[in-house]
C-alpha cells in the first residue's frame, strides 16, 4: 500500500518551453499532496503544498507564477514548470498523504530529474 | 516555523557497528517525527516514525527515540549492513504544521564490509 508514482522520471527540455510532472497516489485517496525540490546532495525543500479542488499554498520565495501547481483529484496533482530556465534545473519529487491513513504521513514518489539546456 | 538540524552529516561504520543519528527541532507543538532513507536517485522511503506520546519505537534493527522536553530525537540503527549505506533524514511536523514536515539536512550514511 501507499504507492505514489511520477511522470516522467526524467525530462530534457530547451530552455523557455514548459514541463508538466504528474503525480499519482495509486492504492489511497491523498488530500494533501506535496511538491519539493532537491537539489544533488541536499535536503528536501518543500515547494508548495496542494490540497484537492483549491489553490496550492506556496513556500517562501517559491514563485507561482512560474511552478503552476493544480491538484484536480484526490489521486492526481500536477507541477508545471514554465518557461524553464537551466536553474531550473534539479530533482522535483511529490508526496502525498492524507486520506485513510495518518494525516502527516508522507509517502514520495520516485521523483522527476528536469534538465533545462 | 519549524526548524530541523540534524547530525552527523556524515557517519562511516564498519559493518556490524551501530550507527546513531540525532536531530534536534524548534517547534514544540511538532508531535510527528518520521524517518525517511535515500538511496542514489531514488524516493526517500519512510523506515520508522514516532509520536509524541512514545519516547521509543523499535522495529527490527532500526529504533528512535523522542525526548520531548529536550526538543530532540535520534534514529538507532544496530548491526549495520552494507545495504544500509543511503542518505537518512529526520524530519518533524503534526501539531499547527497541517501535514507539512519539515527536514533535517540529511546524514551521509556509508557501512564499510
Amino acid at each position: 500500500g501507499a504507492v505514489v508514482s511520477q511522470h516522467p522520471s526524467w525530462v530534457i527540455c530547451k530552455s523557455g518551453t514548459s514541463v508538466k510532472i504528474e503525480c499519482r497516489s495509486l492504492d489511497f485517496q491523498a488530500t494533501t499532496m506535496f511538491w519539493y525540490r532537491q537539489f544533488p546532495k541536499q535536503s528536501l525543500m518543500l515547494m508548495a503544498t496542494s490540497n484537492e479542488g483549491s489553490k496550492a499554498t506556496y513556500e517562501q520565495g517559491v514563485e507561482k507564477d512560474k511552478f503552476l501547481i493544480n491538484h484536480a483529484s484526490l489521486t492526481l496533482s500536477t507541477l508545471t514548470v514554465t518557461s524553464a530556465h537551466p536553474e531550473d534545473s534539479s530533482f522535483y519529487i511529490c508526496s502525498a498523504g492524507g486520506g485513510g491513513r495518518s494525516a502527516d504521513t508522507q509517502y514520495f514518489g520516485p521523483g522527476t530529474r528536469l534538465t533545462v539546456l | 516555523g519549524e526548524n530541523v538540524e540534524q547530525h552527523p552529516s556524515t557517519l562511516s561504520v564498519q559493518e556490524g557497528d551501530s550507527a546513531v543519528i540525532k536531530c534536534t527541532y524548534s517547534d514544540s507543538a511538532s508531535n510527528y517525527f518520521p524517518w525517511y532513507k535515500q538511496e542514489l536517485g531514488k524516493r526517500p522511503q519512510l523506515i520508522i516514525d514516532i509520536r509524541s506520546n512514545v519516547g521509543e519505537k523499535k522495529d527490527q534493527r532500526i529504533a528512535v527515540t523522542l525526548n520531548k522536553t529536550a526538543k530532540h530525537f535520534s534514529l538507532h540503527i544496530t548491526e549495520t549492513q552494507p545495504e544500509d549505506s543511503a542518505v537518512y533524514f529526520c524530519a518533524a511536523g503534526g501539531g499547527t504544521s497541517y501535514g507539512k514536515l519539515t527536514f533535517g539536512q540529511g546524514t551521509i550514511l556509508t557501512v564499510h564490509p
